[in-house]
C-alpha cells in the first residue's frame, strides 16, 4: 500500500514556465511533508519543507501549497530553468514514528526544454 | 552545514566478496541513520533503519544477515554487503536525521553505485 502518491510521473515544462507536481497522502498522523530533488547519479536534496500549521511555504523560486482537509500537498516551481530538470520526491513522516521514517512517492521527472 | 557523506562512491567487486559502505554526518549528529536501495528510475526503498548503539530495524524482505548495518557513533554508520552476488547491484544511499533541529530533517548522502560482477 502507497502511503503518499504523487503524480505526475513526467512532466515536460518550457523554460519560463511553472512546473507543478502534485501528492496525496490518507494518513491523518503525517505532520510533516518534505520535497526532495535528485540529479540522476547523485542522493536526493532537501529542497523545501511544511507542516500541517500553514497552508503555504515559499522559498525563492519553490512554494509548497498545502491542503490539511484534502490531504493533498503541491510543489511549485515558478520560472522553471533547464537546471531545474531532476527528478522530483514528496515525502511524509508520522508524528507518531520515533526513528522519523519518511513514505516516498514515487517520484516525478522533470524535464524543462530551454 | 547538514552535509552527509558516503563512501566509496562507486565499487566494482567480484561476486561472493563483502562490500562495505560507510555514511558519515559530518557537521552534525545523527541518532538515526537510514540506508535506502535505489533502482534506475524508481524511487527510495527503505532497506533499514539504524540508532546509534542499538541493532538496526530491517523491513520486511530484507536480509539481515545479508546487509549489515552498524551505526557505531552518532556520526557513522556502515552497511556491510555480505556475499554480494550480480542482483544486489544497485544504488545506495544513507540518510542521516538531525537530532539537533525542530524539525528533525533527514539529509542524504550522494550514494554508492555498487556493481557485483
Amino acid at each position: 500500500q502507497q502511503q503518499v502518491k504523487q503524480s505526475p510521473q513526467s512532466l515536460i515544462v518550457q523554460k519560463g514556465g511553472i512546473s507543478i507536481i502534485n501528492c496525496a497522502y490518507e494518513n491523518t498522523a503525517f505532520d510533516y511533508f518534505p520535497w526532495y530533488q535528485q540529479f540522476p547519479g547523485k542522493g536526493p536534496a532537501l529542497l523545501i519543507a511544511i507542516r500541517p500549521d500553514v497552508s503555504e511555504k515559499k522559498e525563492g523560486r519553490f512554494t509548497i501549497s498545502f491542503n490539511k482537509s484534502a490531504k493533498q500537498f503541491s510543489l511549485h516551481i515558478m520560472d522553471s530553468q533547464p537546471g531545474d530538470s531532476a527528478t522530483y520526491f514528496c515525502a511524509a513522516r508520522n508524528r507518531g514514528s520515533t526513528l522519523g521514517r519518511l513514505y516516498f512517492g514515487r517520484g516525478t521527472q522533470l524535464t524543462v526544454w530551454p | 552545514g547538514a552535509v552527509v557523506s558516503q563512501h566509496p562512491s562507486r565499487v566494482i567487486c567480484k561476486s561472493g566478496t563483502s562490500v562495505k559502505i560507510e555514511c558519515r554526518s559530518l557537521d552534525f549528529q545523527a541518532t538515526t541513520m537510514f540506508w535506502y536501495r535505489q533502482f534506475p528510475k524508481k524511487s527510495l526503498m527503505l532497506m533499514a533503519t539504524s540508532n546509534e548503539g542499538s541493532k538496526a530495524t530491517y523491513e520486511q524482505g530484507v536480509e539481515k544477515d545479508k546487509f549489515l548495518i552498524n551505526h557505531a557513533s552518532l556520526t557513522l554508520s556502515t552497511l556491510t554487503v555480505t556475499s554480494a552476488h550480480p542482483e544486489d547491484s544497485s544504488f545506495y544511499i544513507c540518510s542521516a536525521r538531525m537530532a539537533q533541529s525542530s524539525y528533525n530533517e533527514q539529509f542524504f548522502g550522494p550514494g554508492t553505485r555498487l556493481t557485483v560482477l
